[in-house]
């Protein structure tokens, strides 16, 4: 079956840097990468989603590349603000999704 | 309805009690998933539903969890003797269908058992 791993596991950054948290697939089957944000006590909230047709994705502050060759995905946030401040999960899917184990990210004032 | 519903949204039962957990999903969505989350890892795969079938539950992680689905839209997650590592929230998910990438996620059920 399908395995995603996802670093870092915490990520910390002062308010205006960028963050980037990298993931890699192991079944070259799965043709859908999205990205979840998720607060403490919430459900899991999509921010942005790729397809293996696609190598880049771009929206506002947010992009996500993907090297399907590589078999790794890559989510990037700009500027960062703490609201941006949670817990986010990368996973890949053909039929079904399968996560990461998630970054804690935290963005300092 | 608007969204994917969940309930109840917390549960507390005692140990070897039997419980079921309710989803019900967007109308016409014909692709329906269970996941479980423990505290600090990402969703774990249980279960998923293409209309009244199970497709694939490789996740179920024993014969104490059965789920149904057998109109094609509500299903409910059902645990046998629950134990206290079945503790976690249990996440479900719709989507249209077949080459429909959509998935929506309920705000869970929180269940522990004491």
């Amino acid at each position: 079956g399908e395995n995603v791993e996802q670093h870092p596991s915490t990520l910390s950054v002062q308010e205006g840097d960028s963050a980037v948290i990298k993931c890699t697939y192991s079944d070259s089957a799965s043709n859908y990468f999205p990205w979840y944000k998720q607060e403490l006590g919430k459900r899991p909230q999509l921010i942005i989603d790729i397809r293996s047709n696609v190598g880049e994705k771009k929206d506002q502050r947010i992009a996500v590349t993907l090297n399907k060759t590589a078999k790794h995905f890559s989510l990037h946030i700009t500027e960062t603000q703490p609201e941006d401040s949670a817990v986010y999960f990368c996973a890949a899917s053909n039929y079904k999704l399968t996560f990461g184990k998630g970054t804690l990210l935290t963005v300092n004032p | 309805g608007a969204g994917v519903s969940q309930t109840p949204s917390n549960k507390v039962t005692e140990k070897g009690k039997y419980v079921e957990l309710r989803c019900d999903p967007i109308s016409g969505h014909t692709a329906l998933y269970w996941y479980r989350q423990s505290l600090g890892q990402g969703p774990e795969f249980l279960i998923y539903f293409q209309g009244t079938g199970a497709a694939d539950d490789s996740g179920l992680p024993n014969d104490r969890f059965f789920a149904v689905r057998p109109e094609g839209s509500v299903s409910t997650l059902k645990i046998q003797r629950t134990e206290r590592g079945d503790s976690a929230v249990y996440l479900c998910a719709s989507r249209p269908g077949t080459g429909d990438f959509g998935y929506t996620f309920g705000s869970g059920t929180r269940l522990t058992v004491v």
